[in-house]
């Protein structure tokens, strides 16, 4: 089945970029997440891609896609304290429902002062 | 504008005990989904449903049953609680067609079973 892979914890100093590493088995992928959870809070999704996009970027978010290698990272630019956060990466696919999307285990943002 | 509403938000069961997870949208959203959150284990899906009278199994559905009489509702009922099922509880929504912008979250339930 689908499986998804992130590292569990990265830490980084306040202003620096942060980037994010996610991996993905399923080649049949269409849409790649990233979600943001906060403490005690749901999932907020910040950003997707296509999966015939290489780059989307918004703001201080910039996503690649390698879709050869199967790899997704997220970077946070000039980061901040609010980022914070336990970020997931996550992928849907064709068939079945489409709908459904398959998470990975989250990486802890820590925004050192 | 509520989005995804779950209630309650904490709740403390002894084993054996059943109990419903109430999960409400407003958005006319198609798909809706349940999510236990276990410490790093990601989410992982227990039941989805893409309209009102389908339901059908996840990743772990052992242990607890759906129903979805309506588009706007989808509670999630645990019929005989045990301590493996003290989790965080994610309620999700989405549109099934057109564009399709991912899921919107509830702000989860969080259960321990003693």
């Amino acid at each position: 089945g689908e499986d998804v892979e992130q590292s569990l914890f990265l830490s980084v100093r306040e202003g620096d970029s942060s980037v994010i590493n996610c991996t993905y088995t399923d080649s049949s992928s269409t849409y790649l997440y990233w979600y943001k959870q906060e403490p005690g809070a749901g999932l907020q999704l910040l950003t997707y891609i296509f999966s015939n996009m290489d780059m989307k970027q918004d703001q201080r978010l910039t996503v690649l896609l390698n879709k050869k290698d199967k790899h997704l990272s997220l970077r946070i630019a000039d980061t901040q304290t609010g980022d914070s956060a336990i970020y997931f990466c996550a992928e849907s696919a064709i068939g079945g429902s489409a709908r459904q999307l398959t998470f990975g285990s989250g990486t802890q943002l820590t925004v050192l002062p | 504008n509520a989005g995804v509403t779950q209630t309650p938000k904490f709740q403390v069961l002894k084993t054996g005990q059943s109990m419903t997870l109430q999960c409400a949208q407003d958005m006319n959203h198609e798909y809706m989904s349940w999510y236990r959150q276990d410490p790093g284990m990601g989410l992982r899906l227990i039941h989805y449903s893409v309209g009102a009278g389908i339901t059908d199994q996840g990743e772990v559905p052992n242990g607890y049953n759906v129903s979805r009489s309506t588009t706007e509702d989808f509670p999630l009922r645990l019929l005989s609680a045990a301590p493996s099922q003290t989790s965080v509880y994610f309620c999700a929504s989405s549109y099934l067609t057109g564009n399709y912008n991912g899921y919107t979250f509830g702000s989860g339930t969080r259960l321990t079973v003693v």
